[in-house]
C-alpha cells in the first residue's frame, strides 16, 4: 500500500514568489492535514480536511497561504507571496477519520525562500 | 490548553545500550502515536498505543491511560535510531486535532 505522497521534496524560490505543495494520501483516507514544521520543533497544523471540507481552518494564514481538496482526494497548498520566514518543512498527512486511528505523515516538502 | 511534556529532552547514547523515553500528558489520551522523525526529516509511525503494550523488534511502548503518560523502550540502540522521538495525541483545542511534544532528541554513537 502506497504512503503519503508529496512533491516536490525540496523547494527554492525567492521572496514575494508563489509556491505550491501537492499532496496525495493514502487511499481511502477521509482526514488529510496540513502542517508546517519549524527546525527544532513539533509539527504546528495548519488546515484539516474532512473530504473536500475544510473544518479546521483557524491556524492558516489566509492572507497568503491557501489550500484545496477539490475531489476529497489530493490536495495542494499555495503561499502567495512568499516570504523569508515561511522558509520550513510542509508536512501532509492522513488518517481514516480526525478521531480514529492512526495519522500518517508524507516525507514534507523543504522550503527555503531567499 | 491541553500540554504534552516528553523527557529528557536530549539522550546520548552508546550504540548497544538500553533507553526509556516519556510522554506525559495534563488531560486524558486519546488517540496516542510515537513517532521517529530520522535525519532526513521524515516522521515515521512507531506504534498507535492509546492504552495498553505494544512491542514490534527492539522497541516496545506502554500507555498507562488512567495515570496519563506514555512509555517508549528502545534495546539494543543502534546508530540508525539517532533522530527525533515525537509522541502526539488526540484532543479538542477547539477543533480535534494532535497535540505533539517538544521531542526527545536521542543521538547514538558508535
Amino acid at each position: 500500500e502506497a504512503g503519503v505522497v508529496q512533491s516536490p521534496r525540496y523547494k527554492i524560490i525567492e521572496k514575494k514568489q508563489p509556491v505550491a505543495f501537492w499532496c496525495n494520501p493514502i487511499s481511502g483516507h477521509n482526514t488529510l492535514y496540513w502542517y508546517l514544521q519549524n527546525l527544532g520543533q513539533g509539527p504546528e497544523l495548519l488546515i484539516r480536511y474532512e473530504n473536500e471540507e475544510a473544518v479546521d481552518d483557524s491556524q492558516l494564514p489566509k492572507d497568503r497561504f491557501s489550500a484545496e481538496r477539490l475531489k476529497g482526494v489530493d490536495s495542494t497548498l499555495k503561499i502567495q507571496p512568499a516570504e523569508l520566514g515561511d522558509s520550513a518543512v510542509y508536512l501532509c498527512a492522513s488518517s481514516l477519520g480526525a478521531e480514529r486511528g492512526e495519522a500518517f505523515f508524507g516525507q514534507g516538502t523543504r522550503l527555503t525562500v531567499v | 490548553g491541553i500540554q504534552v511534556e516528553q523527557s529528557p529532552p536530549d539522550l546520548i547514547l552508546q550504540e548497544g545500550a538500553n533507553s526509556t523515553l516519556r510522554c506525559n500528558f495534563s488531560d486524558s489520551v486519546n488517540n496516542l502515536q510515537w513517532f521517529h522523525q530520522n535525519p532526513w526529516g521524515q516522521l515515521i509511525n512507531l506504534f498507535y498505543i492509546p492504552s495498553g503494550t505494544k512491542q514490534n523488534g527492539r522497541l516496545s511502548a506502554t500507555t498507562v491511560a488512567t495515570e496519563r503518560y506514555s512509555l517508549l523502550y528502545i534495546s539494543s540502540s543502534q546508530t540508525t535510531d539517532s533522530g527525533v522521538y515525537f509522541c502526539a495525541d488526540g484532543a479538542y483545542e477547539g477543533n480535534y486535532q494532535l497535540i505533539w511534544g517538544a521531542g526527545t532528541k536521542l543521538i547514538i554513537k558508535p
